[in-house]
């Protein structure tokens, strides 16, 4: 059983369209994190959520927390071909110490 | 600044071989943690080490050691390789803070292939 669910695991849009994935548990999270990877390279950190309900902004990509710390959103606005990678989600639930990602959600975005 | 530093990039072995992997953390770290990443799939968590003592254990076989060096550098040992051992092998360094929020910054990896 998979501890984070992403969805959707694979995404193909045109350049311009907007996008949301989806990160869910039915575990506390004391935060959430979501990375970005790209082929042959480790992840990247985007954002750490911390809050409740916090939203973060990074340019045209938009990080929300859930109110109960159990999911967690990343929406990209007028996606560009350099948003292609592998977005991942992760975290550390409540009751434990080990850093847990999701299976990830592989973006493609072409012109 | 130099990030995370992994040795070697990629490796091939035969199975039943033995091998080992390295990992430079980001000065400053004492933190450095382990991840077995299958293609397709996430990170998944091997091993967490601070100054030197293990910290957290993922759930994988015995054949799965590690240890941390006095200067933070850490080594990944893999006994009797098996075909599913073939993975890219990622190696984070941290730095626990105040507010318990700890950062993990990853290095590129070590792609390893079983034949």
């Amino acid at each position: 059983t998979q501890l984070l669910e992403q969805s959707p695991q694979f995404l193909s849009i045109q350049e311009g369209e907007n996008l949301t994935v989806y990160c869910n548990s039915s575990s506390v999270f004391s935060s959430l994190q979501w990375y970005r990877q790209e082929p042959g390279e480790g992840p990247v950190l985007l954002v750490t959520v911390v809050t409740g309900g916090e939203v973060k902004k990074l340019k045209r990509l938009t990080f929300q927390f859930g109110d109960a710390r159990k999911d967690s959103s990343l929406h990209i606005t007028a996606a560009q071909t350099g948003d292609t990678g592998l977005y991942l989600c992760a975290g550390v639930p409540q009751a434990g110490t080990a850093l847990i990602f999701g299976k990830g959600t592989t973006l493609s975005v072409s012109s | 600044d130099a990030g995370v530093t992994q040795s070697p990039t990629h490796l091939i072995k035969t199975r039943g071989q033995h091998v080992t992997l390295r990992c430079s953390p980001i000065s400053g770290h004492k933190s450095v943690s382990w991840y077995q990443q299958v293609l397709g799939q996430g990170p998944q968590f091997i091993f967490q080490y601070y100054e030197k003592e293990e910290r957290g254990r993922g759930n994988f076989p015995d054949r799965f050691s590690a240890r941390q060096f006095p200067n933070y550098s850490s080594e990944l040992n893999v006994n009797a390789l098996l075909l599913g051992d073939s993975a890219l092998y990622l190696c984070a360094s941290s730095q626990p803070s105040t507010g318990g929020i700890e950062t993990q910054y990853f290095g590129p990896g070590t792609r390893l292939l079983v034949l």
